[in-house]
């Protein structure tokens, strides 16, 4: 069975700071994709990226980016300095297929000005 | 391009009624999904559908029915509430197998 842990259920931060959220999956497929997904206060699932398992390219999106590391079964997201806008609770995902999407339980973030 | 939409925003139950949350999707993508958010659980997923006339059980199925006659819509229908159902209910749509899932706005139900 697929699984997500996403270990750190809160962090605070001061802004500026870089912060780096955990994700660890257990997966039996060859083939699979992970997501992350930021939720704000106002509640939608806002998409961020998707990985495939064949590549292990990390990727920089502006203040973000994402460490993909299959020998340790880790998918981690960091934000560089942060900013209060970057609050929210970011969910970890996983899918071997057939859309059976297993999410992590989320990390809330907070940006302390 | 509406995205995924879904209704109502909110709602408040009996316990034993029934109702029907909507979802409509306008991207043309295969694949729709169903999941509940509680504290602390993250995502659920209740019920998924790979096409019109397919569906199948997620992890959390009891207590809720679907079905897709079309690629736009999938509802979620609470057969006979109970209070453990009082969730945020969220639809979703992707385009195939492994690819990006976006999601409605949501659907607040409080079950008394």
């Amino acid at each position: 069975a697929q699984k997500v842990t996403q270990a750190q259920t809160e962090i605070s931060v001061v802004e500026k700071e870089d912060v780096t959220l955990d994700c660890v999956y257990e997966t039996r497929d060859t083939t699979y994709y992970l997501f992350w997904y930021k939720q704000p206060p106002s509640g939608e699932l806002v998409f961020l990226i998707r990985r495939n398992s064949f590549d292990e390219q990390n990727e920089i999106s502006g203040r973000y980016s994402w460490n993909f590391q299959k020998s340790t079964s880790s998918f981690n997201f960091t934000i560089t300095a942060s900013q209060v806008v970057d609050s929210a609770v970011y969910f970890c995902a996983l899918s071997e297929g057939y859309q059976k999407v297993t999410f992590g339980i989320g990390t809330k973030l907070q940006v302390i000005p | 391009n509406a995205g995924v939409t879904q209704t109502p925003k909110f709602q408040v139950l009996k316990t034993g009624q029934s109702m029907t949350l909507q979802c409509a999707q306008d991207m043309n993508h295969e694949y729709m999904s169903w999941y509940r958010q509680d504290p602390g659980m993250g995502l659920r997923l209740i019920h998924y559908s790979v096409g019109a006339g397919i569906t199948d059980q997620g992890e959390v199925p009891n207590g809720y029915n679907v079905s897709r006659s079309t690629t736009e819509d999938f509802p979620l229908r609470l057969l006979s509430a109970a209070p453990s159902q009082t969730s945020v209910y969220f639809c979703a749509s992707s385009s195939g197998v492994g690819g990006t899932q976006y999601f409605g706005p949501g659907t607040r139900l409080t079950v008394l």
